[in-house]
């Protein structure tokens, strides 16, 4: 483990449900990402929070929907997805503030999601 | 747009090779390049380049960074089946308040016995 933990670690879910993906850090970080991380594609940022704000939204659709509640927790709530939206969604926690940005992020081991 | 392309997409050597990953960018307010290792799922930090001309080592693996050229290499000696993963070279750009990675393909290194 490395710090980050994300559950589920796989997810098929159908194009009408509705799913969460979450992700946790005990680094003590207080900057959280999402990435989508597709076959033959790099890795491609979606959101960024820091200090509990989100500060960055890369035009993702809007049936991606996250929530930060706490500098600890980063949810990722899903709803009529599709299938090319089928990857592996990475969550990333960093210490964002000045001179702490040393050793770039810490990843969590994904959650698989296939949509059918 | 922050652009990081790597080079080569994929490769594959023998055990006690010697293999050299290499990353380009193009990013406006340059801080730092990263290398990742990414063996099944999560991506695990390899180096951090700040400055120029300076060797990084960890064991086999080192890195060095050239600002002018706008490139790094990563260095792999005496390779191992271990060492099969892909590589992912990131920059950050530090325009802002945040501190954000765009990352390349990587390289996809397979070591067979």
């Amino acid at each position: 483990e490395t710090g980050v933990t994300q559950t589920p670690r796989h997810l098929v879910m159908g194009m009408t449900n509705k799913k969460s993906l979450k992700c946790e850090q005990h680094l003590g970080h207080n900057a959280m990402y999402w990435y989508k991380q597709s076959a033959k594609k790099p890795l491609e940022l979606m959101f960024v929070y820091s200090l509990e704000e989100r500060v960055e939204n890369n035009s993702v659709p809007s049936r991606f929907s996250p929530e930060c509640p706490n500098s600890s927790h980063l949810f990722l709530h899903l709803h009529t997805l599709q299938p090319e939206d089928s990857a592996l969604y990475l969550c990333a926690s960093s210490q964002d503030q000045g001179q702490g940005f040393k050793y770039g992020y810490t990843f969590g081991s994904g959650t698989r999601l296939t949509v059918v | 747009e922050d652009k990081v392309v790597q080079s080569p997409l994929s490769l594959v050597v023998h055990e006690g090779d010697t293999v050299t990953l290499n990353c380009s960018y193009e990013v406006t307010n340059f801080r730092s390049l990263l290398w990742y290792k990414q063996e099944k799922k999560a991506p695990t930090f390899l180096f951090m380049l700040t400055s120029s001309g300076i060797e990084k080592k960890s064991g086999r693996l080192s890195s060095i960074l050239d600002k002018k050229e706008l490139f790094s290499i990563l260095n792999i000696t005496a390779t191992q089946t271990g060492d099969s993963a892909v590589y992912l070279c990131a920059v950050i750009n530090s325009g802002g308040s945040n501190y954000k990675l765009t990352f390349g393909k990587g390289t996809l290194l397979t070591v067979n016995p």
